[in-house]
């Protein structure tokens, strides 16, 4: 069973189309991540989730919108593709706590052409 | 002072040999720092962590060297093997806050 399951593994879109990124945990976490990781392997947190609730806003384009229906899940939808959002997207999840370990999905990659 | 600064970016070790990754931060207030290893196409995965009440911290071949007046604290992968080839993360976090502050990522490569 994966842990963090993030679908689709590959998206590749035209400029200006809309798109979203689906991500499931089964591990009973509290908290969502999204994380994007650009060509340099740079990782940057984009927002994060607790309890449905959002926590974490950093400074991304209105074009990025997260959703959380449930603990469960949280989705990302992109507006407007441009050229400089093709990336690794990564889902993470963690328990709140002390250490927070952060489990990660395995990545989809969006290229915009 | 939320950065935390990587190096070096790349690094190329003979199997066999010591690999050293280092990293340093500026937020005092940071207290606890992960380590991630991410292979290709896969996702980072938690390697090994420390808090600054230790010095060291030690998982088979891997262990965290801390130095908390210096605010750095260091990977060394011991007798390292060409499985290990991965770009490898060092992270800060404060304890009961949701945010990592990832380094730059350094990618190991182990010759044969």
């Amino acid at each position: 069973d994966t842990a963090v399951s993030q679908t689709p593994k590959y998206l590749v879109t035209q400029m200006g189309n809309d798109k979203s990124i689906k991500c499931e945990q089964n591990l009973g976490h509290d908290t969502m991540y999204w994380y994007k990781q650009d060509s340099k392997k740079f990782l940057k947190i984009m927002f994060s989730y607790n309890n449905k609730e959002l926590i974490i806003n950093e400074t991304v384009p209105n074009r990025f919108s997260p959703k959380s229906p449930d603990k469960a899940h949280l989705n990302l939808h992109i507006n407007s593709l441009e050229l400089g959002d093709s990336a690794v997207y990564f889902c993470a999840s963690s328990y709140r706590g002390e250490t927070n370990i952060q489990y990660f999905g395995a990545g989809t990659r969006l290229s915009v052409l | 002072q939320q950065q935390v600064k990587q190096s070096p970016q790349s690094l190329i070790v003979q199997k066999g040999g010591i690999s050293i990754i280092n990293c340093a931060y500026e937020n005092t207030a940071f207290d606890y720092f992960p380590w991630y290893q991410q292979f290709p196409g896969k996702g980072p995965a938690l390697l090994i962590a420390i808090r600054p009440d230790v010095s060291e911290k030690k998982e088979g071949r891997f262990t965290i060297s801390f130095n908390k007046s210096a605010k750095q604290f260091s990977l060394h992968i011991m007798d390292s093997q060409p499985g290990d080839s991965a770009t490898y993360f060092c992270a800060a976090s404060i304890r009961g806050t949701y945010k990592y502050i990832f380094g730059t990522g350094t990618r190991l490569k182990v010759l044969a």
